[in-house]
């Protein structure tokens, strides 16, 4: 059974820098075609991915925020992180990790997603 | 503004037929395959459709998928009372290179 969750700060001030784990089991972020993705959700507003890293070490990240994410995977903890720098209100949203079971493939499995606050 | 456009919301009966559309264009769903989830408040997404039109373990027949050039469809047949969620669909993108979803669909069991 494939099981993500979410976990960092629920609270954040503006220019912040935020850090988000994803803890997982179920597969191994070393097998061939594996991936993890982040995606969010503003309030009332629609999903929109954020980054991506494979097995192999592919990471890609959305255009509109390439220069302020950062993705990295621990393969013996079952962990992924996610950074993002300079956090401002409109990055309010509910933060989802996700399972990819390939390249060129939506998510599959989800974590139940944490929601992140930016306000002064 | 999302990428692949749903109905924000659906309705039916018990026991009827309803067909949630999402649409896309060539580089998504035209060239990809496309998913859908459904979400109820305060749960993570669960995947009802994987490759357009396969279903993972688990996941009634009720469901099905469909897609025709740069649209998909989910449809529920028998609808049920405990089928009152957000539905929404996703696609890969080539040009941005990761994926795409619809705004959502909240289906309404009357």
């Amino acid at each position: 059974q494939i099981t993500l969750k979410e976990s960092g700060p629920t609270l954040m001030k503006p220019t912040q820098t935020l850090t988000l784990t994803c803890t997982f089991s179920g597969f191994s972020l070393s097998t061939s075609g594996v991936g993890v993705g982040w995606i969010r959700q503003p309030p009332g507003k629609a999903l929109e991915w954020l980054a991506l890293i494979y097995w192999d070490d592919d990471k890609r990240y959305s255009p509109s925020l390439n220069s302020r994410l950062t993705v990295t995977k621990d393969t013996s903890k079952n962990q992924v992180v996610l950074t993002m720098t300079n956090m401002d209100p409109v990055d309010t949203a509910t933060y989802y990790c996700a399972h990819m079971s390939g390249k060129w493939l939506p998510p599959a499995y989800w974590g139940r997603g944490t929601l992140v606050t930016v306000s002064s | 503004q999302s990428v692949l456009t749903q109905p924000p919301s659906a309705s039916g009966t018990p026991g009827q037929r309803v067909t949630i559309s999402c649409s896309g264009s060539t580089p998504n769903i035209g060239s990809n395959y496309v998913y859908w989830y459904q979400q109820l408040p305060g749960t993570a997404p669960k995947l009802l459709i994987y490759n357009t039109n396969q279903r993972p373990s688990g996941v009634p027949d009720r469901f099905s998928g469909s897609k025709s050039g740069t649209s998909a469809s989910l449809a529920i047949s028998g609808l049920r009372s405990g089928d009152e969620a957000d539905y929404f669909c996703a696609s890969w993108h080539d040009t941005l290179s990761g994926p795409v979803f619809g705004g959502g669909t909240k289906l309404t069991v009357l």
